[in-house]
């Protein structure tokens, strides 16, 4: 069974940091598109950061700098790290594969992030 | 950036009405656009991806059509359990941008 479980988020100051974690099951990380989705209280949602099977990355121009997309090979898990970290970044983060040219077809339950001093 | 602008933002139907939610891109994106509900503090579930095709196991009332720049999701005799935000999002390039949703609601 496909499945993806986000951990890592929590209550964090204002330029602080947080690393968020997306373990994966059913398939394999090193060889699948992972997209990272957020949505803030109320709001709607917001593609984050993605990247290929072959490693490359493509950001948000909201997060670029700030955020790294990367992966573990070894534990089949999928990261975020999130650095200087500013109060719009408060939301829930969805951690999804990407299926080829099919969208986002399995999500996990996401992890909030709350960015508040 | 190519802009994805749904239409309405929000809509009551009844029971058993054809609900059509419309999103349009500021450039066109060929048939790279995906459609995904998103029930109250729920997960966003895939529906339709590539414009009109439908993800496994969703119920044959969704349908999805357009390509280029103007693309439409239509339920077919809307259900109690449709109650959901609707999103569109395209996939042709960086970024891979998100409509600001469309809220479906039971009159």
């Amino acid at each position: 069974e496909v499945q993806v479980v986000e951990t890592g988020g929590g209550l964090i100051q204002p330029g602080g940091s947080l690393r968020l974690s997306c373990a994966a099951s059913g398939f394999t990380v090193s060889n699948s598109y992972m997209i990272w989705v957020r949505q803030a209280p109320g709001k709607g949602l917001e593609w984050v950061s993605f990247i290929y099977g072959n490693g490359n990355t493509y950001y948000a121009d909201s997060v670029k700098g700030r955020f790294t997309i990367s992966r573990d090979n070894s534990r089949n898990t999928l990261y975020l790290q999130m650095n200087s970290l500013r109060a719009e970044d408060t939301a829930v983060y969805y951690c999804a594969r990407w299926y080829l040219n099919r969208g986002a077809d399995y999500w996990g339950q996401g992890t909030l992030v709350i960015v508040s001093s | 950036d190519i802009q994805m602008t749904q239409s309405p933002s929000s809509l009551s139907a009844s029971v058993g009405d054809r609900v059509t939610i419309t999103c349009r891109a500021s450039q066109d994106i060929s048939n790279y656009l995906a459609w995904y509900q998103q029930k109250p503090g729920k997960v966003p579930e895939l529906l339709i991806y590539t414009a009109s095709t439908l993800q496994s196991g969703v119920p044959s009332r969704f349908s999805g059509s357009g390509s280029g720049t103007d693309f439409t999701l239509t339920i077919n005799s809307l259900q109690p359990e449709d109650v959901a935000t609707y999103y569109c999002q395209k996939y042709n390039s960086v970024p891979w941008t998100f409509g600001q949703g469309t809220k479906v609601e039971i009159k």
